[in-house]
């Protein structure tokens, strides 16, 4: 296993498009989280699952934004009507809640840059 | 409100020099304060985690140190090399279970230079 991995790496949309992120877990791992990262900032968070199961959203997640782990496995991120914003870096994390402490791995994340 | 302070925000030395960052937090009650480094364009990567029972833990020439009495905790860097050159985040958490409850402070720039 290689960790967990993010596509698309980078991603540049039209505002009012819309855009699907995906992440794959470690596997095994039944924690995933979604964060987002402006420039200068650290991580926000912005939602996460439990197996199938999305526990947490952040006020930040708009409307527009909608998460889902169908399977208890990847996740999507879907961004609809993108707003110039939406602009930033968007990381996924999974974990695991018996061994290994529920210590968070990050992934590469997807760049996203809004015109 | 619950903040974690990073200091400073960014930071220039010498290849082969030390450096201490610092962090404050006002996160209460308090579960564990993490340090990651995070390359440019790259996700996080942990470098230390600490409970408020633990002082101080060392991870190669990183070594982070907790008071949890002065909410202080921060990250000493021995022999600086070139990829060292990242920002470093504290992060605390709070006890409830709650991924919301994970705190990030916006980072140190870290900038060594040959």
């Amino acid at each position: 296993d290689t960790g967990v991995s993010q596509n698309p790496r980078h991603k540049i949309t039209k505002r009012g498009q819309n855009v699907t992120f995906r992440c794959d877990p470690i596997s095994e791992h039944n924690r995933l989280y979604w964060y987002r990262q402006t420039l200068g900032q650290g991580p926000e968070f912005l939602t996460y699952f439990q197996n199938e199961a999305q526990l947490e959203k952040s006020r930040l997640l708009s409307d527009r934004f909608s998460a889902e782990r169908p399977k208890g496995s990847f996740s999507t991120l879907e961004i609809q009507r993108t707003e110039q914003g939406d602009s930033a870096m968007y990381l996924c994390a999974s974990s695991h809640t018996g061994t290994g402490g529920d210590e968070q791995y990050f992934g590469p994340g997807t760049r996203l840059t809004v015109t | 409100k619950n903040q974690v302070e990073q200091s400073p925000q960014s930071l220039i030395i010498l290849e082969g020099k030390n450096c201490t960052l610092q962090c404050n937090y006002t996160v209460s009650p308090f579960s564990n304060l993490r340090w990651y480094k995070q390359d440019t364009g790259r996700g996080p990567v942990s470098l230390t985690i600490m409970t408020f029972s633990e002082n101080t833990k060392s991870n190669g020439r990183y070594t982070a140190t907790l008071d949890a009495d002065t909410k202080q905790s921060s990250l000493h860097i021995t022999a600086s090399q070139l990829s060292d050159s990242a920002s470093y985040i504290c992060v605390v958490s709070a006890p409830g279970g709650s991924q919301g409850n994970l705190i990030f402070g916006k980072g140190t720039k870290l900038s060594v230079k040959p």
